[in-house]
């Protein structure tokens, strides 16, 4: 079964907000995860990654925070910008030994 | 900044007839994947590849399916018999470690009439 999926399908914000995109896992043993970013006709670009060793990691604009009591795992946009608006995957994996494994993704919209 | 390259971005092809989809991971990266992506839906996993021999390979990459690096800079995906149902975006990445951080090509966009 699916071992990576989301809460939301669709976020929409207002220009400068905050943005927050969950991502639920099921997999316990997963012990890497990303956050990637596609836009549209385009690849999933890199973010952010956390490890399962680690609750929160900060990157510029971007705080991805994970909770692995509850296997679930969000990504935080600060000051939220036009350019933002894409679709946000997670992805998880057993560091080194499994493949990425994507969840279905959250388009993001910005609203100006 | 280097990248990885695909092409075609955009090949339509008949049902039934052979495609091959071609990458150009970045250069010192060692391990190499492809995903796909069906209109709307998911990146999903299809293959990956070390030391000139598949990885891991997921239930959609059936028989239909193979990949290749020909020489020291290509990594081709081959679908044999094109159906339907293959329509999708297909993903080149590549990795320095084994599953780690990938980078993804722009994709290759598959339509199969």
């Amino acid at each position: 079964g699916e071992s990576v999926g989301l809460h939301l399908p669709t976020l929409s914000v207002q220009e400068g907000d905050n943005s927050i995109i969950n991502c639920a896992y099921s997999n316990s043993a997963s012990d890497y995860f990303i956050w990637y970013k596609q836009e549209s006709g385009k690849g999933p670009q890199f973010i952010i990654d956390i490890r399962s060793n680690m609750d929160k990691r900060q990157g510029q604009r971007v705080t991805v925070l994970l909770n692995k009591t509850v296997k679930h795992l969000s990504l935080q946009i600060a000051a939220t910008q036009p350019g933002d608006s894409a679709v946000y995957f997670c992805a998880e994996n057993i560091a080194g030994n499994t493949p990425l494994v994507f969840g279905k993704g959250t388009r993001l919209s910005v609203i100006a | 900044e280097p990248e990885v390259t695909q092409t075609p971005s955009h090949q339509v092809t008949q049902m039934g007839q052979e495609v091959i989809l071609r990458c150009v991971p970045i250069s010192n990266h060692l391990y190499f994947y492809w995903y796909r992506q069906i209109l709307g839906q998911k990146v999903e996993f299809l293959v990956s590849f070390y030391n000139n021999e598949i990885s891991e390979k997921s239930e959609i990459f059936d028989d239909q399916f193979s990949v290749e690096r020909p020489d020291g800079s290509n990594f081709t995906l081959k679908i044999r018999s094109t159906k339907l149902e293959d329509s999708a975006m297909y993903f080149c990445a590549s990795s320095e470690a084994y599953t780690g951080e990938l980078f993804f090509g722009e994709g290759s966009r598959l339509t199969v009439l």
